[in-house]
């Protein structure tokens, strides 16, 4: 069964201080790799799809990798408006589960001015 | 449509009354996911659709959970005989086929009074 991990499970920064968010994951097959933005009473909003080990993607502040085993979101600078939920899915590969997303618990992060 | 649409945005219930969510996926999207979310909690995959057939109902709860999905478009969840457990908010997500990214509606928020 496929399983996500992400740590840490809360995170609080200053305005300005960068850090990184991770997810690990045992999946079959890997297929791809999302991250989601959820905020509080709203449904995740889509960040970005990795496909393979040492991609990369950026998007503002942020800037997603991806291993084998697992993937980092990086704030760089971050504003109080980056306080929300960081989501993570790995795509796994196998079967009826083809479309299944597993997700994981999430990491709030919660940026002060 | 432009994005994911779910209907009702709040529904309160009270507890042994059936309930319907609907959700209208965005246009050309051939998969369609549904996900509830505890308070506080992560995202628990409940059925995911390709086209009208859903491949994987591993997530339905209990015998009291169904959904349907006609004409490749709009789906419905009904959960019958509402219990105070299922009060959470349910997400549908879309996805122009399966594998692919998989973007959210806002939800639809359950109360069972």
């Amino acid at each position: 069964e496929d399983q996500v991990t992400q740590s840490p499970e809360a995170l609080r920064l200053q305005e300005g201080e960068s850090s990184s968010l991770n997810c690990s994951y045992t999946v079959s097959g890997l297929r791809g790799l999302f991250w989601y933005r959820q905020d509080p009473g709203k449904g995740p909003e889509f960040l970005f799809t990795l496909y393979s080990a040492g991609e990369e993607k950026e998007k503002e502040r942020l800037k997603a990798t991806l291993t084998k085993k697992e993937s980092f979101l990086h704030i760089t600078a971050p504003k109080p408006e980056d306080s929300a939920t960081y989501l993570c899915a790995p795509l796994g590969a196998g079967g009826t589960s083809y479309g299944k997303l597993t997700f994981g618990q999430g990491t709030i992060l919660t940026v002060h001015p | 449509g432009a994005g994911v649409s779910q209907s009702p945005s709040n529904k309160v219930t009270e507890k042994g009354k059936d309930v319907e969510l609907r959700c209208d996926p965005i246009s050309g999207h051939t998969a369609l996911y549904w996900y509830r979310q505890s308070l506080g909690q992560g995202l628990e995959f409940l059925i995911y659709f390709q086209g009208n057939s859903a491949p994987d109902k591993s997530g339905l709860p209990s015998d009291r959970f169904s959904a349907e999905r006609t004409g490749g478009s709009v789906s419905t969840l009904t959960i019958q005989r509402t219990q105070q457990e299922d009060s959470a908010v349910y997400l549908c997500a879309s996805s122009f086929q399966s594998g692919n990214t998989i973007y959210f509606g806002e939800g639809s928020w359950l109360t069972v009074v």
